[in-house]
């Protein structure tokens, strides 16, 4: 069974902060990995799809590396603002057809 | 420009009724069509995933089922409802490595 872990499972980041944290997941197989941003009451949303190793993306205060050789991902935040509290996925595709998610970040900003 | 839709948004549903949801996924073809399920306090589980129509991969046994009947159109089904079947169900749609773009959510409580 694949597993795809996060850690923490929840944060607490002061607002202003900048904080990280982790995905991890099977160094085999790899095809691509995705985040997405899932705020409460609402879908899940991409932030991020990373496909080769080494793999750096950024979208405005967040930005994101991948390391496939030894499966891990990390999401940085930098400046947390109160919009930023949400759960962050990250998700592992085996195949294209294949996707599997982790339980998330849940992510807290306090003002 | 694509467009995703689920419904219903919410359902209250006694154990052993049957149950039927729906998503459409419009301004793409032969997507890839997903549905996942996150119970409480739980990550999101893939349930389903199918490349085309007719083809269905399950990836948790359990007594929920799915159908592709036309290109756009994935349908979750139950025959009997268990309790442990309430959670929030997402459809979401993709294609190759691209990210999963998700429907708004059905609400799921079985009573």
């Amino acid at each position: 069974i694949l597993n795809v872990e996060q850690s923490p499972q929840s944060l607490h980041v002061q607002e202003g902060d900048s904080t990280n944290f982790t995905c991890s997941f099977p160094s085999s197989n790899f095809y691509a990995l995705h985040w997405y941003r899932w705020e409460t009451a609402k879908s899940p949303e991409a932030l991020f799809v990373m496909t080769l190793n080494g793999d750096e993306k950024k979208k405005g205060r967040i930005s994101a590396t991948l390391n496939t050789k030894e499966g891990y991902s990390y999401l940085y935040i930098k400046g947390s603002q109160p919009e930023d509290s949400a759960t962050y996925l990250c998700a592992f595709c085996e195949s294209r057809d294949k996707i599997i998610f982790g339980k998330g970040t849940r992510l807290h900003i306090l003002p | 420009s694509q467009t995703i839709h689920q419904w219903p948004a919410t359902l209250v549903q006694p154990v052993g009724s049957p149950l039927s949801l729906e998503c459409t996924v419009e301004g793409t073809s032969n997507p890839n069509l997903y549905w996942y399920r996150q119970a409480a306090g739980r990550g999101l589980q893939l349930l389903f995933y199918s490349v085309g129509i007719g083809q269905i991969s399950s990836e948790v046994p359990q007594n929920l089922s799915a159908s592709r009947p036309q290109d756009r159109q994935f349908i979750l089904s139950s025959k009997k409802l268990l309790l442990s079947d309430s959670g929030f169900y997402l459809c979401a749609w993709t294609r190759g490595r691209d990210e999963q773009y998700f429907g708004p959510g059905t609400r799921l409580t079985v009573t």
